[in-house]
């Protein structure tokens, strides 16, 4: 156990539909990370939340949304889902300044 | 942003074996991170590298990032099927405000027994 969890672990919807995903950080970590591993684009940056604070953007759709609250969780909405949003969707936390990530077990979202 | 370039794309060697896996950057590496994913599953870290020249070693691999600082390789001695997953290396730059990790495609290892 990495100390970052991850739910759901698995998720399987249809196309259009929005789901949620959730990551609690390690303990004392304030940064959230979230990525996307996908078959033919490897593992790619989506957004990152320090201290509930929007603090970097990579390559994330208009379609997807995050949050970090007050508790330091983190919520990942993907919206109108298309079958290529089908991927392992993984957080990572760090502590302030600190130079380890540590990583979810990921959730695998499957879109029919 | 930095990019990361790894070889082989993929590797199957018989046990015992010894074998090394490359990462080369577009960039200077402030911060080289290695992690090792089994498949579909989550990334476990291995070891991170910082200073030119510096070499860690954990169990039966060693890393080494080169003195430019944009080449990292990782090493494994010995290989045993439990060294079979995908590596994964990653590099920050935080002299650029941007924290996140930018990785590379990773390398497939299968180690035969």
């Amino acid at each position: 156990d990495s100390g970052v969890t991850q739910t759901p672990k698995h998720l399987i919807t249809a196309t259009g539909q929005r789901v949620t995903l959730r990551c609690s950080p390690r303990s004392g970590d304030l940064s959230v990370y979230w990525y996307q591993q996908s078959l033919d684009q490897g593992l790619q940056f989506l957004i990152q939340y320090y201290n509930g604070e929007e603090r970097a953007k990579g390559n994330i759709l208009e379609r997807f949304s995050a949050q970090q609250f007050p508790d330091l969780h983190s919520e990942l909405n993907l919206s109108s889902l298309e079958l290529g949003d089908s991927a392992l969707y993984f957080c990572a936390s760090s502590v302030p300044g600190g130079y380890g990530y540590t990583f979810g077990s990921g959730t695998r979202l499957t879109v029919v | 942003s930095q990019e990361l370039e790894q070889s082989p794309q993929s590797l199957i060697v018989q046990e015992g074996k010894n074998l090394t896996i490359n990462c080369t950057s577009s960039k200077t590496l402030y911060g080289l991170y290695w992690y090792k994913q089994k498949y579909g599953e989550g990334l476990i870290f291995l070891m991170m590298l910082q200073k030119g020249g510096e070499e860690k070693s954990h169990e039966k691999i060693t890393a080494k990032l080169d003195e430019k600082k944009q080449q990292s390789s990782l090493h494994i001695t010995a290989s045993q099927p439990s060294h079979a997953g995908i590596y994964l290396c990653g590099a920050d730059e935080p002299y650029t405000g941007r924290r996140a990790l930018t990785f590379g495609s990773g390398t497939r290892l299968q180690v035969q027994p």
